[in-house]
């Protein structure tokens, strides 16, 4: 069975400055894709970024990137020059992909970390 | 471009009942996925629906059914309700193009079983 573990229930950061959040996952599979959703207190989940396990290079997307290790089964997400919009609960996911490249449809979530963003 | 939509918003039940619960997948999408989140924690995934067929199913008894239609919309019915019930149920639609493996989420419908 797959896992994905949050270590951090909540953390917080300066509006302008880095924060960086901590997942890691456990499969016996290889070929996977990994996410960070945001869900705010509106509740909408949201897609932040994407990698694909095949791929060494790190995903980014405007101010968030990710620190994929493979071997270590980590996936970091770094967030630049946090804003206030930013502030919502994260959620790290992960979903096997089978041999014919196509998904079994289930995203197995972690539990959350709450951010806050400070003025 | 239209997102995924689902109705209603809020929903309250008593237990022992039913509940039909709407998803309209985003334009250009033809895969439904269910999930129940309870609050403060990760969602669950319940089943997907693609091609009309349950093409995935999580760790929940058959008293939780679906529905996909030819306009790839999306029904989840709930039968005898239990108190455990009460979450934020989310769908999630997934694009034509690719493997399905990205799944866009909708608002979510918050349904309280007394």
């Amino acid at each position: 069975a797959q896992t994905v573990t949050q270590s951090q229930p909540e953390m917080s950061v300066q509006e302008a400055e880095t924060v960086t959040l901590s997942c890691t996952y456990d499969t016996s599979e290889n070929n996977y894709y990994l996410f960070w959703y945001k869900q705010p207190p509106s509740r909408q989940m949201i897609l932040v970024i994407r990698q694909e396990a095949y791929k060494q290079q790190n995903a980014t997307e405007n101010r968030f990137s990710v620190n994929f290790q493979k071997a270590a089964k980590s996936f970091s997400l770094k967030i630049s020059d946090s804003q206030l919009g930013d502030t919502a609960m994260y959620f790290c996911a992960f979903i096997l992909i089978n041999a014919g490249g196509t998904s079994y449809g289930k995203l197995t979530f972690g539990q959350g970390t709450i951010l806050t963003v400070h003025p | 471009e239209t997102g995924v939509t689902q109705s209603p918003t809020h929903l309250i039940k008593t237990r022992g009942q039913q509940v039909t619960l709407r998803c309209s997948s985003q334009s250009g999408h033809n895969t439904v996925s269910w999930y129940q989140q309870a609050l403060g924690q990760g969602p669950q995934f319940i089943f997907q629906y693609y091609r009309e067929e349950e093409n995935g199913r999580g760790n929940f008894p058959p008293r939780f059914s679906g529905l996909q239609f030819p306009n790839y919309s999306s029904e989840l019915n709930v039968n005898a309700l239990e108190l455990d019930d009460s979450a934020l149920y989310l769908c999630a639609s997934s694009p034509l193009a690719g493997g399905r493996e990205t799944q866009y989420f909708g608002p979510g419908t918050r349904l309280l079983v007394l």
